[in-house]
């Protein structure tokens, strides 16, 4: 069955420093999505992306974030500069095409720890 | 402002008795809830849908919409359900989740 991957399952990092994580979506999806959950709190929406554009975002996803379609297959979350507060399991997620899709399916997750 | 709640952060049951997991919402149009599950090292992972009117793994959610609730029920508790669960409501334009803060359900053999 297809799944969702995402790398580094972990990543360390310096504060001020700009981090890629990478989500390889199940490749028949069109929409994806990407979530953090920062320890002890809920899984908090950032951004969801179709057609190659950001179809809604959060207030968390600020100019400090971006995303990309680089290729066919690759969904990638880049934050710029990131802060302490940025520390958290960012977790990509991909469904299929139109208003009936059923759920999103969801990767293992990034724990990205900023220090 | 949407939002979904959800009141117990833990909840302990034994093994074949009834479990109840709380879940209440704020939205300002027709809802779509979902209810997810995460079971210890694994991804999230839909457990189910209001619409779908279905019941999985023996679990069934009804959406009440004068209490604005949707809880997940399950009438006899098994040691396999213990897990992380999350209630969920999606957006009309179905391009965001709202997730509640979860429950851990801990059930006892």
């Amino acid at each position: 069955e297809p799944e969702v991957t995402q790398t580094p399952s972990h990543q360390v990092t310096q504060m001020g420093q700009e981090v890629i994580l990478r989500c390889v979506p199940i490749s028949n999806h069109l929409y994806f999505y990407w979530y953090r959950q920062i320890l002890g709190q809920k899984v908090e929406f950032l951004v969801s992306f179709y057609n190659n554009e950001i179809s809604e975002k959060s207030e968390i996803f600020d100019d400090q974030f971006s995303v990309e379609r680089p290729d066919g297959s690759n969904f990638t979350l880049k934050i710029r500069s990131t802060k302490l507060e940025d520390s958290a399991m960012y977790f990509c997620a991909s469904g299929k095409q139109g208003l009936n899709q059923e759920t999103q399916y969801f990767g293992p997750g990034t724990r990205l720890l900023v220090l | 402002a949407q939002r979904v709640t959800q009141p117990e952060k833990l909840l302990s049951v034994f093994k074949g008795a009834p479990v109840e997991l709380k879940c209440n919402y704020s939205y300002s149009g027709s809802p779509e809830l979902f209810w997810y599950v995460q079971y210890s090292r694994q991804r999230l992972q839909l457990l189910l849908r209001h619409i779908s009117r279905e019941s999985i793994k023996g679990f069934t959610a009804d959406l009440n919409k004068g209490e604005t609730s949707f809880h997940l029920k399950k009438p006899f508790a098994q040691e396999e359900d213990s897990a992380m669960y999350y209630c969920a409501l999606r957006s009309n334009t179905g391009n965001q989740f709202y997730f509640g803060t979860g429950t851990s359900l801990t059930v006892i053999p």
